[in-house]
């Protein structure tokens, strides 16, 4: 089976362009997360949709930043415009509700390749 | 809140030989799910290992074990038999059971450990 897909690998842009980050979860998956990952701060949640509905996006840096899931397969992260303190990397993630019951419910998360982002 | 803390920034260890990962959180929740995540030098987030903090059994995955203590909220990996393959960031990672309401289903994570496997 396919795994998370994310697209570009690697983007390079100028401060003040628009940069768009795509992403495709697994198949069937219901939750979509996004994060970033740099030296300082580590890895942070974004955000994250349940059913293409945005749950939580407090840890979205700032208005500059925006995603959208328009349908189940298929999301985007943008940022514009971009500076040079949004080069990271860029994960998505994707993971199934599990049963109810304890012990066969799941809650892992796969992770795309990442989108490693540099603005110069 | 909740806080992981990896308090060993890198470590090494010879090929064969056993190495053990430190991790400890701070949560106020009683039910939750703890991971291990590897991340080699390609940058792919490899989930390893799980645990459900209402089991008393230490998750256990080929070469891969942890030793957790609830009480002490201390969530260590043990690799055995390393392999030059495990060479990579490894990153605990804290989880609210998705009964607990808001904020269930994010992941929180440890600053990372880099892990080394000399020849």
């Amino acid at each position: 089976d396919a795994g998370v897909i994310q697209s570009p690998r690697h983007e390079v842009t100028e401060m003040g362009q628009e940069v768009t980050l795509r992403c495709k979860p697994i198949s069937g998956h219901d939750y979509l997360f996004w994060y970033r990952q740099t030296m300082m701060r580590g890895l942070e949640l974004l955000i994250y949709f349940n059913n293409n509905v945005p749950i939580d996006d407090s840890g979205m840096p700032e208005d500059r930043f925006s995603a959208k899931m328009p349908n189940a397969s298929f999301s985007t992260l943008k940022i514009q415009p971009s500076e040079p303190r949004d080069s990271a990397v860029y994960f998505c993630a994707s993971s199934l509700e599990g049963a109810v019951t304890p012990g066969l419910a799941i809650y892992e998360q796969y992770f795309g390749p990442g989108t490693r982002l540099t603005v110069t | 809140a909740q806080t992981v803390t990896q308090s060993q920034p890198e470590m090494s260890v010879q090929e064969a030989e056993t190495v053990t990962l430190s991790c400890t959180y701070d949560t106020s929740e009683s039910n939750y799910y703890l991971f291990w995540y590897k991340q080699p030098p390609s940058r792919q987030m490899i989930l390893v290992i799980r645990q459900e903090a209402y089991k008393q059994q230490n998750a256990t995955e080929n070469r891969f074990s942890v030793n957790f203590q609830k009480a002490a909220k201390s969530f260590s990996l043990k690799i055995s038999d390393s392999q030059l393959g495990d060479t990579a960031m490894y990153f605990c990672a804290f989880m609210k059971h998705p009964a607990s309401g808001a904020g269930s289903y994010q992941l929180t994570f440890g600053k990372g450990t880099k892990l080394s496997v000399i020849p």
